[in-house]
């Protein structure tokens, strides 16, 4: 089946920790986006990348590192710069080309700093 | 920039009432307008989306919006709702030449017995 894989599912931090969180596609899509969502406060972009090797901050970036080595992948770390990490996680992708408007999203990640 | 206000953070609403929830958008540039929803702890799902053509759009589970340029609104309708259609519903715009999409804050419909 294609589509967007997200894990682990839920996922437990130390302060002071770093974690990563994976995201992976198989729907051949170009670009891959990370957002963050809180209670009442919607979804906010994170970082997005619209090519393997390259990635651009979002509106929340700070505390944030992100990879694109392969098209499939983007994973996001969550580092202890990151003052108030616990949220839900929410990995996206969209097809670059002619009718790709619309973005695809995983199941999420749920992230509590214990 | 772009931004998407959803008027209601709540709605409550009876059993196979029809229900409206509203959204405005700031730019009257060409844009392409969304409603997804999201069942708790669950990722994001297409209900439907306008891209040109019809502003009238019909999408799953009995869901239409309504595009209307003047008035800068995409609000989502429903004759009927069920109680399966309790989630949280959120409005999206992108401009066209943007790879970004902005989200409104998110209406969270309950549906009352």
């Amino acid at each position: 089946d294609g589509g967007i894989t997200q894990s682990p599912k839920y996922l437990f931090r130390k302060e002071g920790q770093n974690v990563t969180l994976s995201c992976e596609q198989n729907l051949n899509h170009d670009a891959m986006y990370w957002y963050r969502q809180d209670p009442g406060q919607g979804l906010r972009l994170i970082y997005y990348s619209q090519i393997v090797n390259d990635f651009q901050k979002g509106d929340i970036a700070e505390g944030y590192s992100v990879s694109r080595e392969k098209k499939e992948s983007f994973p996001l770390t969550v580092t202890s710069a990151q003052k108030n990490p616990t949220a839900f996680y929410l990995c996206a992708s969209r097809f670059s080309g002619m009718g790709g408007d619309t973005q695809y999203f995983g199941p999420g990640t749920r992230l509590t700093v214990l | 920039a772009q931004s998407v206000t959803q008027l209601d953070s709540q709605v409550p609403v009876f059993e196979e009432a029809p229900v409206e929830l509203r959204c405005n958008y700031s730019s009257s540039v060409s844009v392409y307008l969304f409603w997804y929803v999201q069942y708790p702890n669950q990722g994001l799902q297409l209900l439907l989306k306008y891209l040109s053509g019809s502003t009238l759009v019909k999408g799953i589970n009995g869901f239409e919006a309504e595009f209307n340029k003047s008035q800068t609104s995409f609000h989502l309708r429903k004759p009927s709702v069920h109680i399966s259609d309790t989630a949280e519903y959120f409005c999206a715009v992108s401009d066209r030449d943007d790879d970004k999409i902005i989200f409104g804050k998110g209406t969270r419909l309950h549906i009352l017995p």
